[in-house]
């Protein structure tokens, strides 16, 4: 039973430049959420896709932001025109069909630089 | 609004003994979930504990254990027989039955003695 994964690991970027995470959840799982952690702070949520529907966004989810579920399976995040301010580590989490208040797992997270 | 607060910093544990980390929550709506998630330095965040707000007993989870007391809105975890590799950072969070998020407090650092 393999977990949510996250791809790239790290990834070092100028300003200014286009940067698309990919977030593959756990199998079963419908629910998928993008967070978004700076250093020293707890994570913040930032998406939330129910199979393909995106059904909520953060307002810290700026135009520069878009995430994507096509198939209802795996979900990209692109952050276009990066700013220093994006650099954080950018978690994703699934969690089965059911109680809302089921348990989110976590991938180990995409670690973004802007320089 | 969800909040969660969770007061101390950091805190450190001789091995062996136990220790409680704090949190306190802050929801209007009944039907709620607490967790407790490890995140150690590699970044990944791990799955501890979850009590849910209509369980009657207390959560517990090998040498986890979630002290729930809902009246008081508190929700602190006891890590009993701390070991060297408890070390990292603790969050607890909050998600609502009609949410589609988990909200989660700044976090306690703990380190483990020898």
């Amino acid at each position: 039973d393999t977990g949510v994964s996250q791809d790239p690991r790290h990834k070092i970027t100028k300003r200014g430049q286009n940067v698309t995470f990919r977030c593959d959840p756990i199998s079963e799982h419908n629910r998928l959420y993008w967070y978004r952690q700076t250093l020293g702070q707890g994570p913040e949520f930032l998406t939330y896709f129910q199979n393909e529907a995106q059904l909520e966004k953060s307002r810290l989810l700026s135009d520069r932001f878009s995430a994507e579920r096509p198939k209802g399976s795996f979900s990209t995040l692109e952050i276009q025109r990066t700013e220093q301010g994006d650099s954080a580590m950018y978690l994703c989490a699934s969690s089965p069909p059911g109680l809302r208040t089921d348990t989110q797992y976590f991938g180990p997270g995409t670690r973004l630089t802007v320089l | 609004a969800q909040k969660i607060t969770q007061t101390q910093p950091g805190m450190f544990v001789q091995e062996k003994e136990a220790v409680t980390l704090d949190c306190t929550y802050d929801t209007s709506d009944p039907s709620y979930g607490l967790f407790w998630y490890k995140q150690p330095s590699s970044g990944e965040m791990i799955f501890l504990i979850y009590q849910g707000s209509y369980d009657q007993q207390n959560a517990t989870e090998g040498r986890y254990s979630l002290n729930f007391q809902k009246a008081r809105k508190s929700a602190n975890l006891v890590i009993s027989a701390s070991q060297l590799g408890d070390s990292a950072m603790y969050f607890c969070a909050m998600s609502l039955e009609y949410g589609n998020k988990l909200v989660f407090g700044a976090g306690t650092i703990l380190r483990v003695k020898s």
